[in-house]
């Protein structure tokens, strides 16, 4: 069976901070790993990671993988209050039967970002 | 681009109803669609693949009897709680690719969130 583990589950921060979120999977098949933050509502898209070591960056946030370690982070730098939400991990993956390919998701991480 | 519509954002249903949930992909075609399901504090869980134009493919636990899943059409598909109880109020949320622009992820519909009383 498929797993994606997110760590920290939680986390809490000022203004200012840089946060590393971390992301661990086991997954038969692999494909890519996403990024989404989660709001109050549907999650959006944030990255999609295919390639060991390439960083992938989007204003203060960016992201990595290690196909080797199984594994990815998500760093945001100069954490702003609006970048309070849950993160999401997920892995796309060949499904075995049925075909065509399926997301495994993580838990989250629950950011908060105080002033 | 890559919008996904789902509808309605929120229901309330009588104990014993059946309720429809749709999804539309409004600027792309879609021949698969993903359902989900999420708890409060929990996860997105798949409970369904929605096919164009054949069966849907269910994950392991998730019945076929009561959530049924029709895409008929590239861009429409809804997902049918029938017999509503209690247990099924949850957050409900589909997605989509738009294989024209895999870099793009999925897409996910705003979700709907299901009271069922």
């Amino acid at each position: 069976e498929d797993k994606v583990v997110q760590s920290p589950l939680s986390l809490v921060v000022h203004e200012g901070d840089t946060v590393t979120l971390n992301c661990s999977y086991e997954v038969t098949n692999f494909r890519s790993l996403l990024w989404y933050k989660q709001e109050k509502k549907a999650p959006t898209f944030l990255f999609m990671l295919t390639s060991s070591g390439i960083e992938k960056k989007s204003g203060r946030l960016s992201s990595i993988l290690d196909k080797k370690e199984l594994f990815s982070i998500l760093n945001i730098t100069a954490t702003q209050t609006g970048d309070s939400a849950i993160y999401l991990c997920a892995v796309e993956a060949l499904r075995l039967t049925g075909g065509g390919n399926k997301l495994t998701f993580g838990t989250g991480t629950q950011l908060k970002v105080e002033l | 681009g890559a919008v996904v519509s789902q509808h309605p954002s929120r229901v309330i249903c009588k104990s014993g109803t059946s309720v429809k949930i749709e999804c539309r992909s409004l600027d792309f075609q879609a021949t698969t669609m993903f359902w989900y399901r999420q708890f409060p504090k929990q996860s997105l869980m798949l409970m369904a693949t929605s096919n164009e134009g054949s069966k849907a493919t269910y994950e392991q636990g998730v019945e076929k009897d009561k959530f049924l899943i029709n895409h008929a059409s590239l861009t429409l598909s809804t997902l049918t709680v029938t017999s509503a109880h209690p247990e099924d109020s949850s957050f409900y949320i589909c997605s989509a690719r738009d294989i024209q622009a895999p870099d793009r992820g999925y897409t996910f519909g705003s979700g709907t969130r299901l009271t069922v009383v």
